[in-house]
């Protein structure tokens, strides 16, 4: 089993520029999350997926949008990109019940220039 | 205020340290905790949850919840050069500190 893959692990963009970045799970898990890191403030929730066909927003959707296209994959949009979207990105995915463990994915650095 | 507070470190100790993590957390409501352990570049992974009091031990780790200071901790005994990493403290699954750097020196 690969868990959980991301895609592209690297890119760069200009401002303004949009894209799409990937996620898949292959442990048949109900609920998809999507994560920004940076320094000094730690992991926080952009949106996630308890289930396929829904999505909420997290701490800070603004800027974002996602897709859970069927139960395998979570998808996260950058419209316009930012300069303050510079980050790394984490997709997690866990079993769906309240206290259950996220299994997370290795990472998309993004630099916004 | 965060959800939960945590020292950033960063933490530099000799192999074989009894080593403490320590985060605080300002909601009073129905939660567990989680202690994530991630290595350079890499996703997060669980390495203990519990919930809101009492101690889990497991190995070389213990994670502690005093609900009274809304203070949880994980220590590590006998500390390896492979024990080092950023350790993130988690309430409530989403709810994340920003990690303690924790260097262990062989």
């Amino acid at each position: 089993n690969a868990g959980v893959t991301q895609t592209p692990k690297f890119q760069v963009l200009k401002t303004g520029q949009s894209m799409t970045l990937q996620c898949a799970q292959d442990m048949n898990h109900n609920s998809m999350y999507w994560y920004r890191q940076d320094p000094g403030m730690g992991l926080r929730l952009i949106y996630y997926s308890a289930s396929e066909g829904t999505t909420d927003k997290g701490e800070v959707p603004n800027g974002y949008n996602v897709s859970r296209l069927n139960k395998r994959e979570f998808s996260l949009r950058l419209e316009s990109a930012a300069p303050s979207q510079t980050s790394v990105y984490f997709c997690a995915s866990s079993e769906g019940s309240r206290e259950d463990t996220q299994y997370f994915g290795p990472g998309t650095r993004l630099t916004v220039l | 205020q965060k959800e939960v507070e945590q020292d950033p470190g960063p933490l530099s100790v000799p192999e074989g340290a009894i080593v403490s993590l320590n985060c605080t957390y300002s909601n009073s409501a129905f939660q567990y905790f989680m202690w994530y352990r991630q290595y350079s570049r890499k996703g997060p992974e669980l390495l203990m949850y519990t919930y809101s009091s009492g101690n889990k031990e497991d190995g070389r780790f213990t994670a502690q919840v005093d609900k009274s200071s809304k203070y949880i901790s994980l220590f590590i005994r006998d500390s390896q050069p492979s024990d080092s990493a950023t350790y993130l403290c988690a309430r409530n699954q989403f709810y994340f500190g920003t990690g303690t750097s924790l260097t262990v020196i062989p």
